[in-house]
């Protein structure tokens, strides 16, 4: 199974919105909802920010959002923040019964 | 609180064999999938591992037959029994927790260093 596909590095300035793409095959991304994204400081666990595909939990910002279209899954943070700088990554379950993560992002604030 | 605290990372020569634990705190256990996740250094996630509420399992190809995820519902523990190590398996290792049936990790331990070197 290879790694969902996302760029490496996205920036912005305080305040724009930004995307970061996720794209996969129809054995994950395009076959199942089961997409999620995690966000992840340096030295720290990852935290779940968006799952299956568009819902955030608890305590997440509404400044993130999801969506996904075919093969492609999308996360975009509006009104980006110094805090927003870190690694992003989403993940999918698989028609194998296996799970894939992407193989990362990292924004940057200008 | 959810809690999930990672032990047993070491130092150990390829070849070796080494096994993990996760104690699970704060939730009912046997109430949820488990994961094992692991991070190269300056790396990507990589899934390693999934144990089902039933005790059905998921391996990658990566470590399958070499790595054997299981749970003690009694002992709110995950462990990760990682026979065969290779330096290539050198990461920290992430235990983490999934709703029933579902394909998202909403809580995540902080994870414990193994390194595969001689």
């Amino acid at each position: 199974q290879s790694a969902l596909t996302q760029p490496a590095s996205v920036s912005g300035s305080p305040g724009q919105s930004i995307t970061i793409s996720c794209t996969g095959t129809s054995s994950d991304v395009g076959g199942y909802n089961y997409v999620s994204w995690y966000q992840q400081h340096p030295g720290k666990a990852p935290k779940l920010i968006i799952y299956v595909v568009n819902k955030r939990p608890s305590g997440v910002s509404n400044r993130f959002s999801g969506s996904k279209s075919g093969t492609t899954a999308s996360l975009t943070i509006s009104g980006l923040q110094a805090e927003d700088e870190a690694d992003y990554y989403c993940s999918s379950y698989t028609s194998s019964s296996t799970w894939v993560f992407g193989g990362g992002t990292k924004v940057t604030v200008l | 609180e959810v809690q999930l605290v990672e032990s047993g990372g070491d130092l150990v020569q390829p070849g070796g064999s080494l096994r993990l634990s996760c104690a699970a705190s704060g939730f009912t256990f046997n109430n949820y999938d488990m994961h094992w996740v692991r991070q190269a250094t300056g790396k990507g996630l990589e899934w390693v591992s999934t144990i089902g509420t039933a005790g059905d399992t998921y391996y990658p190809g990566s470590v399958k037959g070499r790595f054997t995820i299981s749970r003690e519902n009694a002992k709110n523990s995950l462990y990760l029994q990682m026979n065969s190590l290779r330096a290539g398996d050198t990461a920290v290792y992430y235990c983490a927790r999934a709703p029933l049936g579902e394909s998202y990790y909403d809580y995540w331990g902080q994870g414990t260093l193994v390194t595969v070197s001689s």
